[in-house]
């Protein structure tokens, strides 16, 4: 298995441009995220995923938006890229058995909006 | 959800055990406690999470104190590959919010040789 890939790895865009984070897992895991992470801080939650066509939004949503047509793809798209925006951006898809909880995390990719 | 408090850095020695504190007093009783940690610049990596009974497995013990206020985390013989940011969650487990595990700031360990 691959796990979870995300692309590209690194990316730089300028102000106002849109682009979408790619995110894949082949595990058949019902359960996707989106995380960014600023320099020295915690994760903080994007969006996340249930299931195919369900989705929701997490602690900071403004700015970004998802969809999860397949189990497989959960795509992060920009819409108006700004120096805020700029952050590493990490997809996780998980599973959930019997109160264990495991999110599987992808390398993340690193975002520069100049 | 409930909040966890971790003291934001500790260092240990190579070889010895580290112990990472979490408090979460206002945990619910149908929240479980997970720990994650991240080393340098990768994705978090599950490491154990525990209900109500002490809990261990190739990585770790997670001691849960009986009023589950608290939680301690034991690596028991620390190497420097351990160096990473640790964190501790509460969360409850629902079918309908898969996906949503909420960070705090962690606790970030040095282990030294």
């Amino acid at each position: 298995n691959a796990g979870v890939t995300q692309t590209p790895k690194f990316q730089v865009l300028k102000t106002g441009q849109s682009m979408t984070l790619q995110c894949a897992q082949d595990m058949n895991h019902e359960y996707m995220s989106w995380y960014r992470q600023d320099p020295g801080m915690g994760l903080r939650l994007i969006h996340y995923s249930v299931g195919a066509g369900i989705t929701d939004q997490g602690e900071v949503p403004n700015g970004y938006n998802v969809s999860r047509s397949t189990t497989e793809d959960f795509p992060l798209r920009l819409l108006s890229a700004a120096p805020s925006q700029t952050s590493v951006y990490f997809c996780a898809s998980s599973y959930s058995v019997r109160g264990r909880y495991e999110q599987y995390f992808g390398p993340g990719t690193r975002l520069t909006v100049t | 959800d409930a909040k966890t408090t971790q003291p934001p850095s500790m260092d240990c020695a190579e070889g010895r055990a580290a112990n990472l504190p979490c408090n979460h007093s206002t945990i619910s009783g149908n929240e479980y406690v997970y720990w994650y940690r991240q080393i340098h610049s990768q994705g978090p990596q599950y490491i154990i999470h525990g209900l109500k009974n002490n809990e261990t497995n190739e990585m770790a013990s997670l001691i849960i104190t009986e009023d589950r206020k608290s939680s301690t985390l034991i690596l028991p013989h620390a190497t420097l590959r351990d160096t990473a940011v640790y964190y501790c969650i509460v969360r409850v487990v629902k079918d309908n919010q898969g996906g949503k595990l909420i960070f705090g700031q962690g606790t970030e360990l040095s282990v030294k040789p």
